[in-house]
């Protein structure tokens, strides 16, 4: 079975500062991956995602992700965050195909701070 | 081009009720997928609509039904409401290509008092 692990539950950083969220995955085949944030009362937003070829892949925003097959992992990163980012994130991964059934980390909270 | 739509915005119910949750895809899409997002935790995988029937399901009882029109807009339906499903419910719109992505919509927060 499919599933997401994301370990910080809650992240402070200050705004400017380098940003780094943490996902690992477990999955049999090759996964489907992405990112998802979400403003509080809101859905959903896509920021990336990764289906195959290059693993550093770009997004919207600003931000960017490494799949690291031999780690599974699929770690978020911003090198200089806002304070509109503050926002909940999730990491996800998909079925066989990146249409089917996402499952879903338990999401990490970014804080921004002056 | 309109997103993801749901209505209603928000819903209260009681428990042992029924209610019915409405969905329109992003304009071109033809998959409908519904998950259920409780308090503090990721969004969890209800069902998943395509051609006007379930394609794949999650692990929910079966008092979470769904229906597909075929204009692929969709309803999910809950039968006697437990205090439990008080959440928020996402839609979620694709295509059926193998590269395709999931676009969520707003939700539907629904209370069951």
């Amino acid at each position: 079975a499919q599933s997401v692990t994301q370990p910080d539950i809650h992240i402070t950083v200050s705004e400017g500062a380098s940003l780094e969220l943490r996902c690992n995955y477990s999955y049999g085949a090759t996964p489907y991956l992405f990112w998802y944030v979400q403003s509080p009362g809101q859905g959903l937003q896509l920021l990336l995602k990764y289906f195959s070829g290059d693993t550093l892949v770009q997004g919207i925003k600003g931000f960017e992700a490494e799949f690291k097959r031999s780690q599974s992992s699929f770690n978020l990163r911003k090198p200089s965050v806002h304070w509109s980012d503050a926002a909940e994130y999730f990491c996800a991964v998909g079925g066989n195909f990146g249409n089917e059934k996402l499952t879903f980390g338990t999401g990490t909270r970014l804080t921004i701070i002056p | 081009d309109a997103g993801v739509t749901q209505s209603p915005t928000h819903l209260i119910k009681t428990r042992g009720q029924q209610v019915t949750l409405r969905c329109s895809p992003k304009s071109g899409h033809d998959t409908v997928s519904w998950y259920q997002q409780a308090l503090g935790q990721g969004p969890q995988f209800i069902f998943q609509y395509y051609e006007e029937e379930e394609r794949q399901r999650g692990n929910f009882p079966d008092r979470f039904s769904g229906h597909q029109f075929p204009n692929y807009s969709s309803e999910l339906n809950v039968n006697a409401l437990l205090l439990g499903d008080s959440a928020l419910y996402l839609c979620a719109s694709s295509l059926q290509g193998p590269t395709d992505t999931q676009y969520f919509g707003p939700g539907t927060r629904l209370t069951v008092l």
